[in-house]
């Protein structure tokens, strides 16, 4: 079973700081997605990467995919209130589902 | 565009009771996906099907639990008899397919919540 190890659990912060999440495995994904999840909601898909490697920006926010495709980080930059959520990380692999991590639950303080 | 839509939002019951959950997958995905959240262990998948046929049920959790799909806009997800540990968020997704397998971005409903007290 390909598990997806999300860290921290849990993240309370000052608006204003920065901060990192990270996604780890020790199997190697084709692609990897981070989704958001509010109060109530289902999870909505931020990004998808792809290659090793891989940097994307989403206004504040920077994904990274690890060069060996085994691991992934978010980092958000000046975050804000409405940035508080329940952030998932997925892995894809060949014709399986997608692997959910349980996520890391972040609260932003004003 | 209409998301995925599921039904109810909330259910209430008692121990023994059967419960059916509901979803309107978006409009022409190939993929529905019925999952479990709960605090202890995340998002579960339970099963999956591709163009209305069950393809991997492993994460149902017990016999009690089925789930069918009779056509391409309605799936059902059904618990009898319910028991407490039942008590969780149960989403419903559907997804496209751009790409091979059933690894592309899902699209996820808003959830229901069920109590089994």
């Amino acid at each position: 079973t390909q598990l997806l190890k999300q860290s921290p659990q849990f993240l309370s912060i000052q608006e204003g700081e920065n901060l990192t999440v990270y996604c780890n495995s020790s199997s190697v994904f084709s692609s990897l997605q981070w989704y958001r999840q509010e109060p109530g909601e289902g999870p909505v898909l931020l990004v998808t990467v792809v290659t090793g490697g891989e940097v994307k920006k989403l206004k504040r926010l920077t994904f990274q995919f690890g060069d060996a495709r085994k691991d992934s980080s978010l980092h958000i930059t000046a975050a804000q209130t409405g940035d508080t959520g329940l952030y998932l990380c997925a892995g894809a692999s060949g014709n399986t589902p997608l692997v959910f991590g349980k996520g890391t639950r972040l609260s932003v303080i004003a | 565009d209409a998301g995925v839509i599921q039904s109810p939002r909330h259910e209430v019951t008692e121990m023994g009771q059967e419960v059916t959950l509901r979803c309107k997958p978006i409009s022409g995905h190939d993929y529905l996906f019925w999952y479990r959240q709960t605090m202890m262990r995340g998002l579960e998948l339970l099963i999956y099907f591709n163009n209305n046929v069950p393809i991997d049920d492993s994460g149902m959790p017990e016999d009690r639990f089925s789930a069918k799909m009779p056509n391409a806009s309605f799936s059902t997800l059904k618990i009898q008899p319910s028991e407490p540990r039942d008590s969780a968020v149960y989403f419903c997704a559907s997804s496209s397919m751009p790409y091979r397998g059933p690894t592309q971005p899902q699209h996820f409903g808003d959830g229901t919540r069920l109590s089994i007290l």
